[in-house]
């Protein structure tokens, strides 16, 4: 149980165009789902926090208006990355904490963006 | 500030040795602690979790972890290393309402034959 499906596993994109991550919870409602970016041999690195049915909160730093994030019901929260360029380039991860008795975070199995 | 730091970056053990991954936090109330093993291209994969009760923890794929409060540790330790597990593992501390998770900056662990 606690599956986060996360599509697509990998894309490229042309620069200037948008990409759309999903991520949807399975066995769950996500209530809430965390947006991570990782560049190569890096940690990760929290982006945004969605909330089903209210604005995403950002992470300093984090562009809003290029880091679209949608969370418009329980089982179902997107990144769209917008006008994308090569340094958008990454591997992007979502997580939906579980919250009790469970606890512990499921997270998606990622997203590998290139933007040629 | 709440962190975790993991000072190993890289390490390197053979095949059959025993491993021990260090992990060090800093916050503020009682925390829960993870571990997360991530292979090449992919997601994240929960080995353990402690959260409370006894302070020796078993995971996934023979691994423990062992929290220490008085040393603000969570190291990871496995008794015998097989060549699968050669992969970046991550330290993590969230707080209990299950708000956003603090990473560390991970452990590459490679294994010779």
């Amino acid at each position: 149980g606690a599956v986060v499906s996360q599509h697509p596993s990998r894309v490229i994109c042309k620069s200037g165009t948008s990409v759309k991550i999903e991520c949807r919870s399975l066995d769950f409602q996500a209530t809430t789902m965390f947006w991570y970016r990782q560049f190569p041999k890096q940690s990760l690195m929290l982006m945004a926090t969605s909330n089903e049915g209210s604005k995403a909160t950002y992470e300093q730093g984090v562009e809003k208006d290029k880091f679209l994030i949608n969370h418009a019901s329980l089982t179902l929260s997107t990144l769209t990355v917008t006008s994308a360029h090569p340094e958008d380039s990454s591997f992007y991860i979502c997580s939906a904490p579980r919250g009790r008795p469970n606890y512990g975070y499921t997270f998606g199995s990622g997203t590998r963006l290139t933007v040629v | 500030a709440q962190s975790v730091t993991q000072p190993d970056i890289h390490i390197t053990v053979s095949e059959g040795a025993s491993l021990e991954l260090r992990c060090n936090y800093s916050y503020g109330a009682t925390p829960y602690l993870f571990w997360y093993v991530q292979s090449p291209g992919q997601g994240l994969q929960l080995l353990l979790k402690y959260f409370s009760g006894d302070t020796l923890v078993q995971g996934i794929k023979g691994f423990e972890a062992e929290f220490k409060r008085s040393q603000s540790s969570f190291n990871l330790r496995k008794p015998s290393v097989h060549w699968s597990d050669a992969a970046e593992y991550f330290c993590a501390v969230g707080p209990y309402n299950t708000d956003k998770l603090i990473f560390g900056t991970g452990t590459r662990l490679q294994v010779f034959p």
